[in-house]
């Protein structure tokens, strides 16, 4: 990937209420996409992957993403956020190009208020 | 499945000094390992990728001398901080990716983090 675009450094949102964290990517092949978490002082943790079949996936903790290759995205979503789900998020993007490549996003940090 | 497990999680070290992290896959095999750099507030920087039984690639402006990368099995890799002064104090991030072909091949797993101070 050329690059990856976390359009937001930062998602203020109250308890309960909808979430859609943006990421966008630019790359000249085939490419593999994830969104991770991170926890204070901890390693990330996988939340969701496309690698291929349905645009549409599902991961952990209730949270979704969509594929779009048109628009070069993969925005990740929840309908309904908790406090516990305030954490940094990563976007990533992997492609092949005679060896395997990961390109993270800056990151967006989830703030969830009561 | 699939865990990675890093040791120590926190170090804090003298200027000067030499400092090692391990990090090993407890439930398969890694062909390839990945060290990452994440300053605060900031997201993860490749360091280097290690490939068992040969030498580490490093990432442009990654001294090799300085950060020393060893893969000497499967499941284990290290990653050795020499002379370290306080510029090193970081949180390093290592994955891994398993020994398979196909999609699996893509994902890597990581390890719960090393949080390095050098004083």
């Amino acid at each position: 990937a050329q690059s990856v675009t976390q359009l937001d450094s930062q998602v203020p949102v109250f308890e309960e209420a909808p979430v859609e964290l943006r990421c966008n990517y630019s790359s000249s092949v085939s490419v593999y996409l994830f969104w991770y978490v991170q926890y204070p002082n901890q390693g990330l943790q996988l939340l969701l992957k496309y690698l291929s079949g349905s645009t549409l996936v599902k991961g952990i903790n209730g949270f979704e993403a969509e594929f779009n290759k048109s628009q070069t995205s993969f925005h990740l979503r929840k309908p309904s956020v908790h406090i516990s789900d305030t954490a940094e998020y990563f976007c990533a993007v992997t492609e092949y190009t005679g060896g395997f490549k990961t390109i993270f996003g800056a990151g967006t940090r989830l703030f969830v208020k009561a | 499945g699939a865990v990675v497990s890093q040791h120590p999680s926190w170090v804090i070290c003298k200027s000067g000094t030499s400092v090692k992290i391990e990090c090993r896959s407890l439930d398969f095999q890694a062909t390839t390992m990945f060290w990452y750099r994440q300053f605060p507030k900031q997201s993860l920087m490749l360091m280097a990728t290690s490939n068992e039984g040969s030498k580490a690639t490093y990432e442009q402006g990654v001294e090799k001398d300085k950060f020393l990368i060893n893969h000497a099995s499967l499941t284990l890799s290290t990653l050795t901080v020499t002379s370290a002064h306080p510029e090193d104090s970081s949180f390093y991030i290592c994955s891994a990716r398993r020994g398979t072909s196909g999609y699996l091949s893509y994902e890597q797993y990581f390890g719960p983090g090393t949080r390095l101070t050098v004083t």
